[in-house]
């Protein structure tokens, strides 16, 4: 079965600062999706960044970026430059290809401090 | 495109009744999702569907759940006699089959049972 884990229930970083968010997963698959959504207090699920696991090159878009380590089944979230706005929860998910379900681990509720 | 579209965004009833959640999709998309959030159990699967058909409603906690999909811009979750302890943030989520499984999420229903 699939799980997803992150390990960092809280973290705070100071804004303009760096945060890496941590999430391992287990998957018995070889094909399969990473994503990592971001919910704000007004519980909107928003998604950041997508990795699909056939790619070794790690995913980026603009100040987020992940390292994708496979054989580690690792997949943390870096945030660059970090703004007020990034105050969230922030959720690891995984799916198998062809449109499954979603796994999702417990969350990491991220502050970001000015 | 309005992205998905729930209805109620919120829902306070009392034990004994029914409840019915709606979801209205992302056109042309072919997955549907149900997810359920609470804190205890985080994020979970209810059920799902592919084209209106249900393919797994492995997660409905029971048989007071139920879940339709009449056409592809409408579905339901019912929940009848609802209890307390279904008090949650009911989210639908949507995907498009040759877009690897990136679902883009409705802004979620938060259910209160009395």
């Amino acid at each position: 079965a699939q799980t997803v884990t992150q390990s960092q229930p809280e973290m705070s970083v100071q804004e303009a600062e760096t945060v890496t968010l941590s999430c391992t997963y287990d998957t018995s698959e070889n094909n399969y999706y990473l994503f990592w959504y971001k919910q704000p207090p007004s519980r909107q699920m928003i998604l950041v960044i997508r990795q699909e696991a056939y790619k070794q090159q790690n995913a980026t878009e603009n100040r987020f970026s992940v390292n994708f380590q496979k054989a580690a089944k690792s997949f943390s979230l870096k945030i660059s430059d970090s703004q007020l706005g990034d105050t969230a929860m922030y959720f690891c998910a995984q799916g198998e290809a062809g449109n499954t379900p979603l796994v999702f681990g417990k969350g990491t509720r991220l502050s970001v401090i000015a | 495109d309005a992205g998905v579209i729930q209805s109620p965004r919120h829902e306070v009833t009392e034990m004994g009744q029914e409840v019915t959640l709606r979801c209205k999709p992302i056109s042309g998309h072919d997955y549907l999702f149900w997810y359920r959030q609470t804190m205890m159990r985080g994020l979970e699967l209810l059920i799902y569907f592919n084209n209106n058909v249900p393919i797994d409603d492995s997660g409905m906690p029971e048989d007071r759940f139920s879940a339709k999909m009449p056409n592809a811009s409408f579905s339901t979750l019912k929940i009848q006699p609802s209890e307390p302890r279904d008090s949650a943030v009911y989210f639908c989520a949507s995907s498009l089959a040759r877009a690897g499984n990136e679902q883009f999420f409705g802004p979620g229903t938060r259910l209160t049972v009395l």
